[in-house]
């Protein structure tokens, strides 16, 4: 347990369905991350928030949308998802605001499992 | 933008064999390390991490990663693994100031008992 919790653990949904993940830290983090992890891929970073800013986002398409209300909270809302999108989506914390600071870590949520049929 | 490499899709190791895992990097600039594991079914765990200093650091059960700048590299080793250390291990790079953590595609451990 790191404190970073995913909710749904494993998720279904068909290609015109509109659903949403969400993440919660109980750290008092103030950056917040969401990756994609596929099969034989490195993880990919999606979006980055700190201080409830959005401070990264690497070419998502906009069938992805995040939203950050505070800085315990993450959420990413899909919509119009395609088959390829199916993976394990990972949302991790950190201290601080800029993640390449000194001594900044991550730390992982466990995964939403995503299918899309 | 840094980008990180993992020679070793697949080790195959017997119990008490040391482990080596290679791990490269390319950025020149000042760079944060990590190594992180994945056990089957559970979430990335923070194995160790290199920010500055002695460049051999010492993590969790028993691992160790040497960071060596003029080969970019980031080796994770373990004198003796054991089967529990079955998993999957990736090292990771995030230039410093920057948002941009990269990871490498990982390698999968199997220690056969």
């Amino acid at each position: 347990e790191t404190g970073v919790t995913q909710t749904p653990r494993h998720l279904v949904m068909g290609m015109t369905n509109k659903k949403s993940l969400k993440c919660e830290q109980h750290l008092g983090h103030n950056a917040m991350y969401w990756y994609k992890q596929s099969a034989k891929k490195p993880l990919e970073l999606m979006f980055v928030y700190s201080l409830e800013e959005r401070v990264e986002n690497n070419s998502v398409p906009s069938r992805f949308s995040p939203e950050c209300p505070n800085s315990s909270h993450l959420f990413l809302h899909l919509h119009t998802l395609q088959p390829e999108d199916s993976a394990l989506y990972l949302c991790a914390s950190s201290p601080h605001t800029s993640a390449g600071g000194p001594e900044e870590t991550q730390y992982f949520g466990p995964g939403t499992r995503l299918l899309v049929l | 933008a840094q980008s990180v490499s993992q020679h070793n899709h697949h080790v195959i190791l017997s119990e008490a064999a040391s482990l080596e895992l290679g791990c490269n990097y390319s950025y020149g600039g000042t760079v944060n390390l990590f190594w992180y594991v994945q056990y089957p079914g559970q979430h990335l765990q923070l194995l160790l991490k290199y920010f500055s200093g002695d460049p051999l650091v010492k993590g969790i059960k028993g691992f160790e990663a040497e960071f060596i700048k003029s080969k970019f590299s980031f080796n994770l080793r373990k004198p003796s693994v054991q089967w529990s250390d079955t998993a999957e291990y990736f090292c990771a790079v995030i230039a410093y100031n920057n948002n941009d953590m990269r990871f490498g595609a990982g390698t999968r451990l199997t220690v056969k008992p």
